[in-house]
């Protein structure tokens, strides 16, 4: 069966301090993995994509993993600031399946002062 | 450009009464299109999928339906409301390029039912 499983399920910081998010999936035939932030009561909004032959990428103070071995992504949020307070939610896409997404229950990210 | 409109933001509806959300997609044609759910302090659910014109995939077993009259329209209704239906509503639309699956997501809507 096609899971994606988050950990940890809720997180609280304190603001400027570093974290990591976690990602297991047992999506097959893989297609590409995205991680996405979600602000309450919004859509969720793309944050990086990598694909089977990408094992990393950045896009400002967020930095994603993966490891296509072990079906493992993390999210990486450096010097976090009140605003990355927010749902990060991981999804996997099924290859040849039109698109489908698998999507991950989410982490909760609360940054406090 | 592709853009995703979802509407009402929010409805307040009594248990009992139909529902019908609605969300287009402009920019783009034969998109994939989803409907999730998100109960309160949980993940986001897919209810329903749809690869293409009158045709609906349903995940879950439930109190809604899906319909897709147009190539660029997705409805989510029902026809009576259940308290178990409160939630926050996503539509999304989705395609694929030679990096994979790309899904796009409206803004929401927020349903409480009294």
């Amino acid at each position: 069966k096609n899971q994606v499983e988050q950990s940890p399920q809720s997180l609280i910081i304190l603001e400027g301090k570093n974290c990591t998010l976690q990602c297991n999936y047992t999506v097959s035939p893989f297609s590409n993995l995205r991680w996405y932030k979600q602000d309450t009561g919004r859509g969720p909004v793309s944050l990086t994509i990598m694909t089977f032959s990408e094992n990393t990428k950045s896009n400002g103070r967020y930095t994603a993993t993966l490891d296509a071995d072990t079906k493992q992504s993390s999210l990486h949020i450096t010097a976090s600031q009140l605003s990355d307070s927010a749902s990060y939610i991981c999804v996997v896409s099924v290859q040849n399946q039109g698109g489908k997404l698998i999507f991950g229950q989410g982490t909760e990210l609360s940054v406090k002062p | 450009s592709q853009t995703i409109h979802q509407w009402p933001a929010t409805l307040v509806q009594p248990v009992g009464s139909p529902l019908s959300l609605e969300c287009t997609v402009e920019g783009t044609s034969n998109p994939n299109l989803y409907w999730y759910r998100q109960a309160a302090g949980r993940g986001l659910q897919l209810l329903f999928y749809s690869v293409g014109i009158g045709q609906i995939s349903s995940e879950v077993p439930q109190n809604l339906s899906a319909s897709r009259p147009q190539d660029r329209q997705f409805i989510l209704s029902s026809k009576k409301l259940l308290l178990s239906d409160s939630g926050f509503y996503l539509c999304a639309w989705s395609y694929t390029s030679g990096r994979g699956a790309e899904a796009f997501f409206g803004q929401g809507t927020r349903l409480t039912v009294v």
